[in-house]
């Protein structure tokens, strides 16, 4: 999805935050930003959407800049379980069904 | 049941040959979707259905593929003919309604479809 850069992977230690940088400076002003996450051998997994302010759920915390620009996805307490692929997404609803990932961010948890 | 469920988790067919994958949406989902994975790639949409409308079927590769959601519930996926070109994780997602703005899908584990 050439609306969204993440990096390709990153790497964090086990009990610590991991925070999940995505770009998207082409932003249109009624697209959400979503995030989901691939666990291997599983499917996508829904996390949190935000429009312009900071959403926080049982899963975790996104923070959109300003500009809306970019955001990030952040995990407070980051576990083994946590490892997996995460996808930054853009989507306005309504008749934009189609999701459209792109290569997203491998999240390696540490012990 | 709590989830999204799809049949069987793998699958390994012979060129030419016909199958078949299910899926069974979250009680009270109106909205379904189809997708494939090819290995390294990303998500390719392929059906949606939404209540009693018409199904969108432009993302259907070719005329071997067909979709059919029963009574707005369970959905099959058959592929006829296969060829090896197929081989993918097949995943079918739910959600409460076609607004995905409010919305998260839910996907099930997906059908690894493997033509040989």
């Amino acid at each position: 999805d050439a609306k969204t850069t993440q990096p390709t992977s990153m790497d964090c230690a086990e009990g610590r935050a991991a925070n999940l940088p995505c770009n998207h400076s082409t932003i249109s002003g009624n697209e959400y930003v979503y995030w989901y996450r691939q666990i291997h051998s599983q499917g996508p997994q829904y996390i949190i959407h935000g429009l312009k302010n900071n959403e926080t759920n049982e899963m975790a915390s996104l923070i959109i800049t300003e500009d809306r620009k970019s955001s990030t996805l952040i995990l407070p307490h980051a576990t083994l379980r946590d490892t997996a692929v995460y996808y930054c997404m853009l989507n306005s609803g309504g008749s934009n069904y189609k999701l459209t990932f792109g290569k997203g961010t491998l999240l390696t948890v540490n012990p | 049941g709590a989830g999204v469920s799809q049949s069987p988790s793998n699958k390994v067919t012979e060129k030419g040959k016909d199958v078949e994958l299910r899926c069974d949406p979250i009680s009270g989902h109106t909205a379904l979707y189809w997708y494939r994975q090819s290995l390294g790639q990303g998500l390719e949409f392929l059906i949606y259905f939404q209540g009693n409308s018409a199904p969108d079927k432009s993302g259907l590769p070719s005329d071997r593929f067909s979709a059919e959601r029963t009574g707005g519930s369970v959905s099959t996926l058959t592929i006829q003919r296969t060829q090896q070109e197929d081989s993918a994780v097949y995943l079918c997602a739910s959600s409460l309604a076609q607004i995905t703005a409010n919305y998260g899908y839910t996907f099930g584990s997906g059908t690894r479809l493997t033509v040989v």
